[in-house]
């Protein structure tokens, strides 16, 4: 059982170039997170998505874009990359509105 | 927008030590999390409250939920080595995470040991 998977671990891109990061759950949960982390920032949200097909705007959702076309994936584009973008991404799943969220390792993003 | 604001920022341990770290918000919470960090991985989840005044454990961690559903601290007991990392306190209220209960993460606090 691996949990919440994110692909890929690390990634550099320059100013401009486009990315997907990939984010698989194997535990039937219906909710799903994209968080950025930022030195003394904490987690900040992005988007998340509360079902299969659906999406929605967190706190800080500026040039990135999501999709959740199967139930157990949670993708989060990039389209043109900037260098405040350079961050630790987390994908993170629940299986109810007020479960405890299950996080994935991180992928960390450079934007030179 | 909401925050959660999470202190102290840093704090040296020293192996044996009890430590102790709190959250405090200007809204009411519904629930309280306590989630640890270590380096290069994600957080894992230590301790979830869901009542106000609820006192819940985990081998040496106790964690309380604020009875003006505002506040919760964590505590430790008798530090050891691998506490070290950076433990956060998350919450879910109607006034920012409305009907999908989404978290607020505080900004951490980073435990180290005592040179």
């Amino acid at each position: 059982n691996a949990g919440v998977t994110q692909t890929p671990k690390f990634r550099v891109l320059k100013t401009g170039q486009s990315m997907t990061l990939l984010c698989a759950q194997d535990m039937n949960h219906e909710y799903m997170y994209w968080y950025r982390q930022d030195p003394g920032m904490g987690l900040r949200l992005i988007h998340y998505s509360v079902g299969e097909g659906t999406t929605a705007k967190g706190e800080v959702p500026d040039g990135y874009n999501v999709s959740r076309l199967k139930k157990q994936n949670f993708l989060l584009g990039l389209e043109s990359a900037a260098p405040s973008q350079t961050s630790v991404y987390f994908c993170a799943s629940r299986i109810l509105y007020n479960s405890p969220l299950h996080f994935g390792n991180g992928t960390r993003l450079t934007v030179t | 927008g909401q925050q959660l604001n999470q202190s102290p920022q840093s704090m040296f341990i020293q192996e044996g030590e009890d430590v102790s770290m709190n959250c405090t918000s200007s809204s009411i919470f519904n629930t309280w999390l306590w989630y640890k960090q270590d380096p290069g991985e994600g957080p894992v989840l230590l301790i979830a409250l869901y009542k106000a005044g609820e006192l819940t454990s985990n081998g040496r961690l106790t964690a309380q939920f604020g009875i003006t559903r505002k506040d919760s601290f964590l505590n430790i007991s008798a530090s050891i080595p691998s506490d070290v990392g950076i433990y956060f306190c998350a919450g879910s209220s109607l006034n920012y995470g409305g009907s999908q209960g989404n978290l607020i993460f505080g900004k951490g606090t980073k435990l180290s040991v005592k040179p």
